[in-house]
């Protein structure tokens, strides 16, 4: 199985600052015939299922806003806010479906400063 | 829009089998475009891929799970559901039904969730 670990656990950023998640897999999620990065973000908020923000490593999903930016290739990936909001605060997740089983990253907690 | 909603028992016995049924609607199950999963999330943990079907009825389950796990799908009644046999404390969690989004025949990110439902094991 691909494990994916994430960093920081938690983190906690002031109102319009950015903040920024890492996400590591133990081997490659790019595929190269396609040159695309089989990796995922997702946020969930407390009693609320998982809401995809990014596919494709940068892709936005539609109605994300713009502040969520998804970058990286190979084994490293970042997730962005560039100006967090109040209502950003969740648990944020990346996954690989490079191959199953798909796998999750543990989380990181976002929290106001 | 198309929505999923999960159903089933909320407290399941030691040893028995855990049963839920994802109820799709605004859209069809058997759109060739997607694959159709369950995830787990334990109390206060991170989340679990448990496996996902195609209309067709071809599955996928995690090893960890697969000894135990049985994903059937009902076009009529454009359900999907998930058995969990033998189930212990260990499988206390809110399970989520998902939409797995196919591009290119390839498997691409779980786009649409259900709202979950928990499911304590406890005799």
């Amino acid at each position: 199985d691909i494990v994916m670990t994430q960093s920081p656990d938690s983190l906690t950023v002031s109102l319009g600052e950015r903040a920024t998640i890492n996400c590591k897999s133990s081997q490659s999620v790019l595929y190269n015939s396609n040159n695309k990065n089989y990796l995922a973000w997702y946020q969930q908020k407390p009693g609320q299922p998982p809401k995809l923000l990014i596919y494709w490593a940068s892709t936005r999903e539609s109605g994300v806003p713009d502040r969520f930016s998804g970058s990286g290739s190979g084994t490293d990936f970042t997730l962005t806010i560039s100006s967090l909001q109040a209502e950003d605060v969740a648990v944020y997740y990346c996954q690989q479906y490079y191959s199953a089983p798909f796998t999750f990253g543990p989380g990181t907690k976002v929290d106001i400063k | 829009q198309l929505q999923l909603q999960e159903s089933g028992p909320g407290l399941v016995k030691p040893s028995e089998t855990l049963s839920l049924t994802c109820t799709v609607s605004g859209g069809s199950i058997s759109n060739s475009s997607y694959y159709w999963g369950w995830v787990r999330q334990p109390p206060g943990k991170g989340l679990e891929y448990i496996g996902n079907i195609y209309y067709s009825g071809s599955t996928y389950y995690t090893p960890s799970l697969k000894s135990r796990v049985t994903i059937s799908v009902d076009t009529s009644k454009n359900q999907f559901s998930l058995q969990l046999r033998s189930v212990t404390a260990a499988d206390t969690a809110v399970y989520y039904c998902a939409r797995v989004r196919i591009t290119a025949t390839v498997y691409d990110a779980f786009d649409i969730w259900g709202q979950g439902t928990v499911v304590i094991v406890s005799s």
